[in-house]
Formats: C-alpha cells, sequence, structure tokens
C-alpha cells in the first residue's frame, strides 16, 4: 500500500525567504505526482503535476522535482510571499490504480510572515 | 457550472442521524470522486464514479457509507447512522477524463461534524 509523508507538517518563515516542501512515498510505481494548495475552508488548487518520466516542472516562482529511486519529491518556492501562506499537499497517482485516485501525504502548513 | 459545487457547505448531526452530502460536478466530466479530509490531515480516498459507474469504493470505511450517481452527473454520499469519527471535511472532486492526467477540480467540501 502507498504511503506518502510530507516533512515538516509546520513550517514559518519570514517573507523573502526560499520555501522548500519536501513528500515521499513507498511505492515507486507511481504513474504522476501533484502538489496542491489549499486554503482554509476551500478546496484543493492544483499547482504542479510531474509525471513518472519527468523530472521536474516549473510554474513562475514554483518549482517541484521528482526522484522516483528515492521515492521523494520536493517543492520549492522562490522568494516567499505573504499569499503563499496556505497548506500544501502533494499526492501520487498510482499506476495500477483503479479510477486514478489520488493518495495524498498529511500536509505542510506554511506561514509566511510579513 | 464554472467549479464543483458541494452542500451543504456546514452540517451538524446528532449521533445516530443520517446525513446526505451533494457534489455537483462541472458539466461534461466523466469522473467523479470522493475523499473524506479529517482534521490536520489529508484527503482520503473514499470512492470513485465513472459516468454513473461506481468503479472503486475500496476506500468507504464501512457499510454505513453509500455513494450514488444515477445519471452520472450529481452525486450524493450518504452516511447512515452517523458516529463521532465520521466528523470530517468531505470533498468531491470531478475530471474531465480518467484523471490521469490530473485536470482535477476540487469542490469547497462539506464539514460534517457530529455531535
Amino acid at each position: 500500500k502507498q504511503e506518502v509523508t510530507q516533512i515538516p507538517a509546520a513550517l514559518s518563515v519570514p517573507e523573502g525567504e526560499n520555501l522548500v516542501l519536501n513528500c515521499s512515498f513507498t511505492d515507486s510505481a507511481i504513474y504522476n505526482l501533484q502538489w496542491f494548495r489549499q486554503d482554509p475552508g476551500k478546496g484543493l488548487t492544483s499547482l504542479l503535476l510531474i509525471q513518472s518520466s519527468q523530472r521536474e516542472q516549473t510554474s513562475g516562482r514554483l518549482n517541484a522535482s521528482l526522484d522516483k529511486s528515492s521515492g521523494r519529491s520536493t517543492l520549492y518556492i522562490a522568494a516567499s510571499q505573504p499569499g503563499d501562506s496556505a497548506t500544501y499537499l502533494c499526492a501520487a497517482t498510482m499506476i495500477k490504480a483503479a479510477g486514478n485516485k489520488l493518495t495524498f501525504g498529511g500536509g505542510t502548513r506554511v506561514l509566511v510572515k510579513p | 457550472g464554472a467549479g464543483v459545487s458541494q452542500s451543504p457547505r456546514y452540517k451538524v448531526a446528532k449521533r445516530g442521524q443520517d446525513v446526505a452530502l451533494r457534489c455537483d460536478p462541472i458539466s461534461g466530466h466523466v469522473s467523479l470522486f470522493w475523499y473524506q479530509q479529517a482534521l490536520g490531515q489529508g484527503p482520503e480516498f473514499l470512492t470513485y464514479f465513472q459516468n454513473e459507474a461506481q468503479l472503486d469504493k475500496s476506500g468507504l470505511p464501512s457499510d454505513r457509507f453509500f455513494a450514488e450517481r444515477p445519471e452520472g452527473s450529481v452525486s450524493t454520499l450518504k452516511i447512515q447512522r452517523t458516529q463521532q469519527e465520521d466528523s470530517a471535511v468531505y470533498l468531491c472532486a470531478s475530471s474531465l477524463g480518467r484523471g490521469m492526467g490530473g485536470g482535477y477540480t476540487f469542490g469547497s467540501g462539506t464539514r460534517l461534524t457530529v455531535v
């Protein structure tokens, strides 16, 4: 059974600092890995999706890397802003999963202080 | 509609009461998923529909949980004889295809509190 872990569970940084969020998974037979953002009382917003054949994806200040062999993905957010404060979730889609369900980590709660 | 709509936004139920949670996906989206998110944790998969067919219900925690999507659009998640451990946010997501390429749109969820 796939297990996805995110460390740390919470992170507080001053504005302008770079953020590094970690995600690890136990089963490397993934189809893709996604990073989501969740604001309080809101649904999930997809940030980046990395296919299993890719090593990284970039969108603006966000960069996500994927190392299947070591079972890790990292989300980098450059020059953090207070508006980046949210919970960040990673989720793996398994190759053999029926219906392409997502297996989520527990999330990292980020606070960017002005 | 423009997004995935879930209702009600909040539901307080007395222990033992039955509840029904509604999800209205984006029009034309084939796939519909239900997830349960306990406080401070990531969402956990409950069930998956492809059109009206429920292809995976392996995540439903007990036979008190039942989901349907009779016409391949709106879905209802029903919980019978609610218990305190059912307290969570229930998220619905839809996608145009089977979701292999991502493309999920999540609703804002229904927060269920069982007292």
